[in-house]
């Protein structure tokens, strides 16, 4: 399964964009680029996924370098509740199964 | 809508017992994925389901069993429990078993085995 890297932590304004990144140098051409984050005490919750262009939802943006080496999540306000641990994952395309490999993703801190 | 339930929610065993998590998915999702959660550390893989059907299975040894019922709950079975499978139990379903599925994950079980 292709690796990610991302930072260990993070920290941000109240209200100010945030941009997270996530580097995946040995990703496939069929590989998936999925987030997740997961608040204190909670189950992960997905956030967004895309293959190749940039997607956009109520949650955040995901913008995805042309090489696909790399992605960056974009949450355009945070607020205090984005406060959790981001997970960038990539899933093989034509798989039998949508089973997710975590890392330990990025702590993100967001200050009032 | 409910969300992924499971049951219950924390849970105290001793060292070689048995033990049965619970989990109901969303309502229409047909594929039931199982994670195991050690403090400090992401969710890992231990099984997924899909349409009763074993889809996969995560690096756990075989005293971790799980199955899938008609009406698409599941259940997952650890025997002889060890120190080390203290975790936090996650269960997320999705409608389909393809990468293009998002998981919904529920809060999990927090198991401790003393």
């Amino acid at each position: 399964d292709a690796k990610t890297t991302q930072p260990n932590s993070m920290e941000s304004n109240e209200e100010e964009p945030v941009h997270l990144p996530c580097n995946h140098s040995t990703i496939s051409g069929t590989d998936y680029i999925h987030w997740y984050r997961q608040l204190p005490s909670q189950g992960p919750e997905y956030v967004i996924h895309g293959l190749t262009s940039n997607v956009n939802n109520r949650m955040a943006s995901l913008a995805i370098a042309e090489d696909r080496k790399s992605s960056t999540l974009i949450l355009h306000r945070a607020t205090l509740r984005d406060a959790a641990v981001y997970y960038c994952i990539l899933s093989a395309y034509g798989g039998a199964t949508n089973k997710l490999i975590f890392g330990t993703g990025t702590l993100l801190a967001v200050q009032p | 809508d409910a969300g992924v339930t499971q049951s219950p929610t924390h849970l105290i065993k001793t060292r070689g017992q048995h033990v049965t998590l619970r989990c109901s998915p969303i309502s229409g999702h047909k594929s039931v994925s199982w994670y195991q959660q050690v403090l400090g550390q992401g969710p890992q893989f231990i099984f997924q389901y899909y349409e009763k059907e074993e889809r996969g299975r995560g690096n756990f040894p075989d005293r971790f069993s799980a199955r899938q019922f008609p009406n698409y709950s599941s259940e997952l079975n650890v025997n002889a429990l060890l120190l080390g499978d203290s975790a936090l139990y996650l269960c997320a379903s999705s409608f389909r078993d393809r990468e293009s599925s998002p998981l919904h994950f529920g809060n999990g079980t927090r198991l401790t085995v003393t």
